[in-house]
């Protein structure tokens, strides 16, 4: 079936760090991929997308690439902020419905 | 031009009550998607619905949960004789197209609470 896994949170940084979130899916063809982020007590935003192969998504300093050799969409940052903390959802889009991973709480330190 | 819209944005009822939550899908979205996120968890599918036609409820539990998106109005996610274990935060999203390639856009939220 359709899944996708990402790396277990949470997360803590110190800001102006690198930040990488593994996400890797499980799909029949090739689904589009997604990453959103949720503040505390809000709903989800789209950070970034991809629709495929090869592209890469990109959004206030994020990036991902779908990669379909790896079957993967690992989220990036070079320098986070304490603004980035927050919980990151990547999902694929397969059969019209989303499907999530767990999610990956992210803390930044001043 | 407003996002999805979704209200209450809380909710409290007693067991064996009902709840009703809408949502209003983004101006120019015909499609509208009900999703339930339990605490500490991801969010999963419920129902995808068109105007006056559920397309997929293949996520949504067999009894005590139902859903409409009527030719006007908002779309309704009904939860008859709520238990504890309904609590949890209902998102719902909507896009101008069925396709895979468009986004979906969330809504705030409703956060039920069962007591």
């Amino acid at each position: 079936g359709n899944s996708v896994t990402q790396m277990e949170g949470p997360v803590t940084l110190s800001e102006e760090a690198f930040l990488t979130i593994n996400c890797t899916y499980t799909a029949t063809g090739y689904p589009s991929l997604f990453w959103y982020v949720q503040y505390p007590g809000e709903g989800l935003q789209l950070l970034l997308k991809a629709t495929k192969a090869d592209d890469k998504g990109s959004n206030k300093g994020f990036e991902a690439t779908y990669r379909k050799e790896t079957t993967s969409f690992h989220l990036e940052k070079g320098s986070v902020q304490v603004s980035d903390s927050a919980v990151y959802f990547c999902a694929l889009n397969r059969d019209d419905k989303i499907i999530f991973g767990k999610g990956t709480r992210l803390h930044i330190l001043p | 031009n407003a996002g999805v819209m979704q209200n209450p944005r809380h909710l409290v009822r007693r067991r064996g009550q009902e709840a009703r939550l809408r949502c209003s899908p983004m101006k120019g979205h015909s499609h509208v998607y009900w999703y339930r996120q339990l605490p500490e968890e991801g969010l999963k599918f419920m129902v995808y619905l068109q105007k006056e036609n559920i397309i997929d409820e293949s996520g949504m539990p067999k009894e005590r949960f139902s859903a409409e998106f009527p030719k006007e109005g908002p779309s309704i996610l009904r939860i008859q004789q709520v238990v504890r274990g309904d609590s949890a935060a209902y998102f719902c999203a909507s896009s101008p197209s069925g396709s895979e390639a468009y986004e979906q856009y969330f809504g705030p939220g409703t956060r039920l609470t069962v007591t």
